[in-house]
């Protein structure tokens, strides 16, 4: 099974900071990686689909990037309302994998 | 507008099964698979499996292999997995998702989640 490492696993930043996320995948994936936003008590919600397909209706501010084995997640000017985790996913072989998340909280 | 609404909290005794129930509306049921995913407390999101609605094929992680089921109504547009002899450290949120899968299967997100249902396993 492919397996996705996140970095970092938490970060604090400021308002206006502009925020970066990786995902490192095991083997190549392509460009089937996909980032989640997860706030408590709510259901997660799809932001990045394709590598970098943003989902109907999510800001611009956040984008992704990257191919293979690589990728990116960023929050160009972060707001409050992006504390979260944020977790990439991708699907190999019938599995849907994961990664760890990160946690952002403001500083 | 695109809804899954799941149904309630559930309190069970660990060796007992739970069912979640995920009904579908504002979109045509049978286009799209749905995928059950899990979040204990503290942890991460973690994949139980998926179904495709039209089909009624399934795919489970292998963790989860021979104690859960799942099934659609395509009656009433409802998704609903049985997951059995569950352990007090399955206490978790079970969330169904709309689900989007190539057709060469070389791709899978979900779109749209259902609220989440919060099942506890205690004695």
């Amino acid at each position: 099974d492919i397996h996705l490492t996140q970095s970092p696993p938490s970060l604090s930043a400021s308002i206006g900071d502009r925020v970066t996320i990786t995902c490192q995948a095991s083997q190549d994936i392509t460009t089937y990686l996909n980032w989640y936003q997860h706030q408590p008590g709510r259901a997660p919600k799809l932001l990045v689909y394709h590598s970098s397909a943003l989902d109907t209706g999510v800001s611009s501010r956040f984008s992704g990037s990257g191919s293979g084995s690589l990728f990116t997640f960023t929050i160009s000017s972060l707001q409050a309302e992006d504390v979260a985790m944020y977790y990439c996913q991708t699907f190999d072989n019938l599995v849907v994998t994961f990664g760890q998340g990160t946690r952002l909280d403001l500083k | 507008q695109v809804h899954l609404v799941q149904s309630g909290h559930e309190v069970k005794n660990p060796g007992a099964s739970v069912r979640v129930s995920c009904k579908a509306s504002g979109y045509n049921f049978n286009a799209y698979d749905i995928t059950w995913v899990r979040q204990a407390p503290g942890q991460g999101l973690e994949w139980v499996g998926w179904i495709n609605v039209y089909s009624g094929n399934t795919n489970y992680a292998q963790k989860f292999q021979g104690r859960v089921t799942m099934t659609t109504d395509k009656s009433t547009s409802t998704a609903n997995m049985e997951l059995r002899s569950l352990r007090s450290d399955e206490t978790a949120v079970y969330y169904c998702a709309r689900t989007w899968v190539g057709v060469a299967f070389d791709y899978h997100y979900m779109d749209v989640w259902g609220e989440g249902t919060t099942v506890i396993v205690s004695s």
